[in-house]
């Protein structure tokens, strides 16, 4: 079974601090996913990565930053946490290149509150 | 955007059928249509996607209509663990050329017992 893993099922932080949220796969999976899911919202893509060392900005992300220093690992960085980031953070993986191609895993979520 | 447009909610009793519509009106000729489902607490997870003919897995079924507008995610006894919120998806190309998700706000199916 594929796994995705999310280093915290519930963090906590304050206005201004920076804050790291880690994924991690052990498919071998080409293209890793960030999404943050609000009320009322659905999900929303924050950054994409398609291969290391590689992103792609989605569709919100201003206020955030990725890295993707080895194929198995995709961080998501709040560089200065503010109260509108708090949110459900959501990581997935899926195979091949170019994206949203194939079957997307998901990891379990990281409840961020920003306080 | 490729953007879907579901029922925000929709009820079923347990053992029987449940059709959950989507419209796709904008979808381009050659995109998939994709089912995600999101139990409590849980990530999403594939359910199933077509093109233009009716597909079945052991999860569900999905009817995708001639013009390719609308699709009905199909499940055809309800169970209580099926009770979670459906996501219809369509991909987006993006101006590098890759694709992404474009996720809907989904329908919440709530099961009876």
């Amino acid at each position: 079974d594929v796994k995705v893993t999310q280093s915290s099922r519930y963090l906590v932080k304050r206005t201004g601090e920076k804050v790291f949220l880690e994924c991690v796969q052990d498919m071998d999976h080409e293209n890793m996913f960030w999404y943050r899911q609000d009320p009322g919202l659905g999900l929303r893509l924050i950054y994409f990565s398609y291969d290391v060392k590689m992103k792609e900005k989605g569709d919100i992300p201003e206020g955030y930053s990725v890295s993707r220093e080895k194929k198995e690992r995709f961080s998501l960085i709040l560089e200065s946490a503010s109260t509108n980031q708090t949110s459900m953070y959501l990581c997935a993986s899926s195979f091949g290149t170019g994206g949203a191609i194939y079957e997307q895993y998901f990891g379990p979520g990281t409840r961020l509150t920003v306080t | 955007d490729a953007k879907t447009t579901q029922p925000n909610s929709m009820e079923s009793n347990e053992e029987e059928p449940v059709h959950l519509p989507c419209n796709h009106s904008t979808i381009s000729g050659t995109d998939y249509i994709h089912w995600y489902r999101q139990l409590p607490s849980q990530g999403p997870e594939y359910v199933i996607h077509g093109l233009t003919s009716n597909v079945n897995n052991r999860m569900a079924s999905l009817a995708i209509a001639e013009d390719r507008k609308s699709s009905t995610l199909i499940l055809h006894r309800a169970t209580l663990r099926d009770a979670a919120v459906y996501y219809c998806i369509l991909r987006d190309l993006t101006t590098s050329g890759t694709y992404k998700y474009i996720f809907g706000t989904g329908t919440r199916l709530k099961v009876l017992a």
